[in-house]
């Protein structure tokens, strides 16, 4: 299996920081991959697809970068409402198939 | 706008089968799209299960294939999760979620609707 490795699997910010989560891929995996939102009690939600393409609806200060093994996830200008855990999720391949990072939690400072 | 929903039993006893349905609204199955279902412990991250295309071709996480069942009902506009052998470790938070196809060969990629998700609790 691909396996992801998020880091840091915590922060704490304020509001209008620049907030960057990496993710770590056990081996290539071009540009597949997704990250997610998830808010307590929700299900996640997808912001952003192929490493890099901001999902319809999705404010621009959530951005992506990468490819290969290392990716990161950029929020420009963090707002109250960001304060959540984030996924990323790689799909290179089947089999073996989907895996996801084990998530970053952003908290208040 | 796809529209996802979980239903099945909220407890399971140890060494029985959990199964869940997932209800499509919104979007026919028989349309295209993979359909999915992801589960995640309480407190902890997520993990892909399965995937079905409504061809009925299926796509499992290796670590539960031998426990897995997927199938899809397209009359029903519907599609379900079987695992069997459950033990405490199965306890979780179980998602369905629809994925688009993958960029460049026949299987899912990114989960882009999801159901609001179902707590399976697995006691005696």
């Amino acid at each position: 299996a691909i396996r992801m490795t998020q880091s840091p699997s915590s922060l704490s910010a304020s509001t209008g920081d620049r907030v960057t989560i990496t993710c770590r891929a056990s081996q290539g995996i071009s540009s597949y991959l997704a990250w997610y939102q998830q808010k307590p009690g929700k299900a996640p939600k997808l912001l952003i697809y192929a490493a890099s393409t901001l999902q319809s609806g999705v404010p621009s200060r959530f951005s992506g970068s990468g490819s290969g093994t290392d990716f990161t996830l950029t929020i420009s200008c963090l707002q109250s409402e960001d304060f959540a855990t984030y996924y990323c999720q790689q799909y290179y391949s089947y089999p073996p198939g989907l895996t996801f990072g084990g998530g970053t939690k952003v908290e208040i400072k | 706008q796809v529209q996802l929903q979980e239903s099945g039993p909220g407890l399971v006893k140890p060494s029985e089968t959990l199964s869940l349905t997932c209800a499509v609204s919104g979007y026919s199955i028989s349309s295209g799209y993979y359909w999915g279902w992801i589960r995640q412990p309480p407190g902890k991250g997520l993990e892909w299960i399965g995937s079905i295309y409504h061809s009925g071709s299926t796509y499992y996480n290796p670590s539960l294939k031998s426990r897995v069942t997927i199938s899809v009902d397209t009359s029903k506009n519907q599609f379900s999760l079987k695992l069997s052998s459950v033990t405490a470790a199965d306890t979780a938070v179980y998602y369905c979620a629809t994925a688009a196809p993958h960029s460049s060969g026949y299987y899912p990629s990114y989960f882009d609707y999801w159901g609001q998700g179902t707590l399976v609790t697995v006691s005696s």
